[in-house]
């Protein structure tokens, strides 16, 4: 089964500044898809980002982008002038292209935006 | 206009007691899952269905039994609860291309004294 691996428990940034969140992943597949979801005090989980394998652009939304880098199985969550709504767990997850298409979640990284 | 809905948002009920949670979802897609989120925010997969059919049953006691009478609806019934059932319980649904992102529903705090 694919394993994904977010190393961060923990993350801190000053309002208005950038953080990187980090993720990697284990995999023999060469299609696949991978999702950064937010999930605030409220609990309800929201897709923040999406990125499709065998595209080499990185995904950008707005203040989130991600650095997909394949070969090293690594797809990090950058968010830029962070506010203080930004604070929540991030979960980075992969979807398999394969039969059942499931998804696989990492541990999560709670963020922390500090006024 | 709630894509994905789960009710109840909050149960606390005894230990051994037997308790339901329903999902339903009005985004017209196939597959519809229940994940678990522990105390530690760890997100697992319990079960997952498409169009009604079983596709991926975890690891999970046998006293938990979801049903699909549809595939709009994905409910969970919970017999025999135990301390350790204290989670919350997410609903969601995709479409089975790989492109699908996941819907999640509000979650639902089970508390077990």
């Amino acid at each position: 089964a694919q394993t994904v691996t977010q190393s961060q428990p923990e993350m801190s940034v000053q309002e208005a500044e950038t953080v990187t969140l980090s993720c990697t992943y284990d995999t023999s597949e060469s299609d696949y898809y991978l999702f950064w979801y937010k999930q605030p005090p409220s609990r309800q989980m929201i897709l923040v980002i999406r990125q499709e394998a065998y595209k080499q652009q990185n995904a950008t939304e707005n203040r989130f982008s991600v650095n997909f880098q394949k070969a090293a199985k690594s797809f990090s969550l950058k968010i830029s002038d962070s506010q203080l709504g930004d604070a929540a767990m991030y979960f980075c997850a992969y979807r398999s292209a394969g039969i059942g298409n499931q998804f696989y979640f990492g541990t999560g990284t709670s963020l922390t935006v500090i006024p | 206009d709630t894509a994905v809905s789960q009710t109840p948002k909050y149960l606390v009920t005894q230990m051994g007691n037997d308790k339901s949670i329903k999902c339903e979802q009005n985004l017209g897609h196939d597959t519809m899952y229940w994940y678990k989120q522990d105390s530690k925010k760890f997100l697992k997969i319990m079960f997952s269905y498409n169009n009604k059919e079983l596709i991926i049953n975890e690891t999970v006691p046998n006293r938990f039994s979801p049903k699909s009478p549809d595939k709009a609806h994905l409910n969970l019934h919970i017999n025999s609860l135990e301390l350790g059932d204290s989670a919350v319980y997410f609903c969601a649904s995709s479409q089975p291309t790989p492109t699908g992102e996941l819907f999640f529903g509000e979650g639902s705090r089970l508390t077990v004294l």
